[in-house]
């Protein structure tokens, strides 16, 4: 497709299920963000990937967290054991290599809207 | 903590009136990015202004870059029932690979 896109769209589970996101970035775009945005909040940064270098993980905020990025596309981001406090929107963006292309826009997915019962 | 924090938290105008909000940040940066989020769910890119900036246009967008001040506005002139959405601004550190988003703002505009 033509922009990001994100699976599932919803997704409902109970404490202490495994879930898993999918995020799909634009074809040629090496870089790929996380973010987690709570009702009525600001955008919290979760992970970043580049190209084939190690990725920016210093926003994941447990080791319950967890992503991939296989192939240098598609990315998912795994949250074991799920708590309450998990529900949220998670965001997915894409971009050129923001230091070398001298292009600095993220594309974003629409979202996933996780609900932890 | 939020590099960007967007000022008023909320505003509500009605149709053609122009709206305008502020964002601060504290450390250097590279370039400030405007976005706006319509229900929640994916983000658009509006417009960025680079450091070496002060003032960039798009449409009915204005944005200007105060860097002493460490300050940005984003005006929307003669705003539409359509431009209610929440906005946020974005910076980016020079060298950083990331964007920081501040809270973001709430525009409702009334018709």
């Amino acid at each position: 497709g033509a922009g990001v896109s994100q699976s599932p769209s919803n997704k409902v589970t109970e404490k202490g299920k495994d879930v898993e996101l999918r995020c799909d970035p634009i074809s040629g775009h090496t870089a790929l963000y996380w973010y987690r945005q709570s009702l009525g909040q600001g955008l919290e940064f979760l992970i970043y990937f580049q190209g084939n270098s190690a990725p920016d993980k210093s926003g994941l905020p447990s080791d319950r967290f967890s992503a991939e990025r296989t192939g240098g596309s598609v990315s998912t981001l795994t949250i074991q054991r799920t708590q309450q406090e998990d529900s949220a929107v998670y965001l997915c963006a894409s971009s050129s290599d923001p230091l070398v292309r001298g292009v600095d826009e993220q594309f974003f997915g629409p979202g996933t809207r996780l609900t932890v019962l | 903590s939020q590099q960007g924090e967007e000022d008023p938290q909320a505003l509500s105008i009605q149709e053609g009136e122009n709206a305008t909000m502020n964002c601060s940040y504290k450390t250097s940066i590279n370039n400030l990015q405007w976005y706006r989020q319509n229900s929640g769910r994916g983000l658009v890119h509006l417009i960025l202004i680079r450091s070496n900036e002060r003032e960039k246009h798009s449409g009915r967008l204005r944005v200007t870059l105060d860097t002493s001040k460490k300050s940005s506005s984003l005006l929307i002139t003669a705003s539409r029932a359509a431009d209610t959405a929440s906005y946020f601004c974005a910076t980016r550190q020079g060298g950083s690979e990331k964007l920081v988003f501040g809270k973001g703002m709430k525009l409702t505009v009334n018709p």
